[in-house]
């Protein structure tokens, strides 16, 4: 499964939307009925920290202007107002098809 | 709390050999797949191996079949990665991680390869 992600580069003014798109070659629907589809932020040297999981659960601690969205092959990311601390490299994942699970190539967020 | 660390990186020479390591905590390792995911420099995150409940089954990346072995001793909450015949592309930050969740994720530890 190829995770293709867009942009690859996005830069936001603070305080502006932001949006990522994941396409996936194929389906992500599972037989147990779960879509495996994960986000991933990477801030500047450091480890990466799951967002959202299962498309649109978003984990403990994340901040609520963070959102996931989609089905079936096309998958977004949203932050509804970008911040400092937001800056990073965000990937998708897909754990539904799987060995190999996949990653998108990565969407570099800068502040403009 | 949930915490992985990953330990056994090292600089080493192409052809050379490395043996990571992954303690866990937090959580009843033995319930869970385990995955180790790779970082090389300035490069994006990619999957290189899962293990089962109890190691019988494993899967790993095209790219380091033949080369790497993944383990687990479940009486020591630790994961392995056995690194043999190491090659300049295997340079990365190696973190491990739960499979289907990676939920947690590890500081990583960073091998090198080069002559």
């Amino acid at each position: 499964v190829v995770l293709t992600q867009s942009p690859l580069s996005l830069p936001v003014t603070l305080g502006q939307p932001a949006s990522i798109s994941c396409r996936s070659s194929q389906s992500l629907v599972y037989t147990d009925g779960n879509t495996y589809l994960n986000w991933f932020q990477q801030r500047p040297g450091q480890s990466p920290r799951r967002l959202i999981y299962k498309i649109s659960n978003r984990d403990s601690g994340v901040p609520d202007r963070f959102s996931g969205s989609g089905s079936g092959t096309d998958f977004t990311l949203k932050i509804s107002r970008v911040e400092a601390e937001d800056v990073g490299i965000y990937y998708c994942m897909q754990a539904t098809h799987w060995p190999p699970i996949t990653f998108g190539q990565g969407t570099r967020l800068e502040i403009k | 709390e949930v915490q992985l660390v990953e330990s056994g990186g090292d600089l080493v020479q192409p052809g050379e050999s490395l043996r990571l390591s992954c303690a866990a905590s937090g959580f009843t390792f033995g319930l869970h797949w385990m995955s180790w995911v790779r970082q090389a420099p300035g490069k994006g995150l990619e999957w290189v191996a899962n293990i089962n409940q109890d190691g019988s089954e494993t899967h790993y990346v095209d790219s380091v079949k033949g080369r790497f072995i993944i383990s687990r001793d479940n009486a020591k909450n630790t994961l392995y990665l056995q690194m043999d015949s190491l090659r300049a592309e295997d340079t990365a930050v190696f973190y491990c991680s739960r499979l289907r969740s990676f939920d947690f994720w590890g500081r990583g530890t960073k091998v090198s390869v080069s002559a």
